[in-house]
């Protein structure tokens, strides 16, 4: 079965700090793939980023940047110099391997409520 | 290029009633899921539907049940409504063999009372 934790269940920073979401997974699957979503009040799932089982690299977008690491199972993400948009919920997820007829269902985390105060 | 649609946006029903939610796929897309997020919580897969057919389903009573029509367009039934139901539905879509993930809508509020 696959499982997705995030323990921070709630996270208050000032702006221009950074801040770290932390992510660990479980799944029996050698290919999988990770996600982080930003939900804003209004309710509608933002894609951040996907990452495949196969590529460890870390990437960065702009104030964005993810850790994948693979011998931990986990993705954390992290926002340098938070903004006060940057506020939201933000969910990780895991969808399950490509298979013939693959429902390739997400599994989500319980979210981290992200709160940047000015 | 439309993204995920639905409808309607928010709904207010009474408990033992019958519910009808609506989900467009983006364009292209042929594979819409169906989620449910309760308050403070995360999403939870109910099911997926392609070439009008369930594919997968997750762990949700009977009570919930789903069609897809041949414009891939697809609707969510939920029968017996329970307070418990009450929820933002969120539809997500891609191709049979594209990325998922990345394509959800707005979803609708449901609110049971």
């Amino acid at each position: 079965a696959q499982k997705v934790t995030q323990a921070q269940t709630e996270i208050s920073v000032v702006e221009k700090e950074d801040v770290t979401l932390d992510c660990v997974y479980e799944t029996r699957d050698t290919t999988y793939y990770l996600f982080w979503y930003k939900q804003p009040p209004s309710g509608e799932l933002v894609f951040l980023i996907r990452r495949n089982s196969f590529d460890e690299q870390n990437e960065i977008s702009g104030r964005y940047s993810w850790n994948f690491q693979k011998s931990t199972s986990s993705f954390n993400f992290t926002i340098t110099a938070s903004q006060v948009v940057d506020s939201a919920v933000y969910f990780c997820a895991l969808s399950d391997s490509l298979s013939s007829g693959s429902a390739r269902q997400l599994t989500f985390g319980s979210g981290t409520q992200l709160t940047v105060l000015p | 290029d439309a993204g995920v649609t639905q409808s309607p946006t928010h709904l207010i029903k009474t408990r033992g009633q019958q519910v009808t939610l609506r989900c467009s796929p983006k364009s292209g897309h042929d594979t819409v899921s169906w989620y449910q997020q309760a308050l403070g919580q995360g999403p939870q897969f109910i099911f997926q539907y392609y070439e009008e057919e369930e594919r997968q389903r997750g762990n949700f009573p009977d009570r919930f049940s789903g069609h897809q029509f041949p414009n891939y367009s697809s609707e969510l039934n939920v029968n017996a409504l329970l307070l418990g139901d009450s929820a933002l539905y969120l539809c997500a879509s891609r191709t049979g063999v594209g990325p998922s993930g990345q394509y959800f809508g707005p979803g609708t509020r449901l609110t049971v009372t």
